[in-house]
């Protein structure tokens, strides 16, 4: 069966403190490894998809990359407005996306 | 244009009611999918339609009933729910074979009294 874990389960960060969230997966045939950003009460919104292993991708503050059991999305020099719930899902090769259970970022001012 | 439009926001309905949650896309995908998602969890998928037919539902009870009617809807008709039914709906699109991102939409807020 499919498995995405997450951790830490919640990050509380300084303005400008840079960190890492892990996401360890275990997905048969893996079409790609999503990182979203969920805020309250709204959908996911995407930031990257990485499909294979040493794949790096970057957008503003934040950095995805992968190997072959692990994602990682490092948040450089957070501000306030990067505090969310990110989470990570992988795509096995029949569609199925499964997510891990979050990493609640918290960047205080 | 990554908008995926899922209609109403808030619902509050009955037990014994029906309704329905519409959902839209317009970027050519050809995979759609619901996901029911409860306060500080993450989404848990429902059903994946891959080219307008249904090719996965995760046990759900027959309670809720998708329905694509084309490439561009998907709907979720609702019948005889229960309380511990009321969640975040998600609607989600994707294109099939090469670059697979799958984008979700807002949400439909669902309460069951």
């Amino acid at each position: 069966e499919d498995q995405v874990t997450q951790s830490p389960e919640a990050l509380r960060l300084q303005e400008g403190e840079s960190s890492s969230l892990n996401c360890s997966y275990t997905v048969s045939g893996l079409r790609g490894l999503f990182w979203y950003r969920q805020d309250p009460g709204k959908g996911p919104e995407f930031l990257f998809t990485l499909y294979s292993a040493g794949e790096e991708k970057e957008k503003e503050r934040l950095k995805a990359t992968l190997t072959k059991k692990e994602s990682f999305l490092h948040i450089t020099a957070p501000k306030p407005e990067d505090s969310a719930t990110y989470l990570c899902a992988g795509l096995s090769n029949d569609y199925k996306l499964s997510f891990g259970a979050g990493t609640t970022v918290t960047v205080r001012a | 244009d990554t908008e995926v439009t899922q209609t109403p926001k808030h619902l509050v309905m009955g037990m014994t009611n029906k309704k329905s949650l519409k959902c839209e896309q317009h970027m050519g995908h050809r995979a759609m999918y619901w996901y029911k998602q409860k306060a500080k969890k993450p989404p848990e998928l429902m059903f994946v339609y891959s080219y307008e037919k249904l090719s996965i539902n995760e046990s759900v009870p027959s309670r809720f009933s998708p329905e694509c009617p084309n490439s561009s809807l998907l709907n979720l008709h609702l019948h005889a729910l229960q309380p511990e039914d009321s969640a975040l709906y998600l609607c989600a699109s994707s294109p099939i074979g090469s670059g697979n991102t799958i984008y979700f939409g807002e949400g439909s807020w669902l309460t069951v009294v």
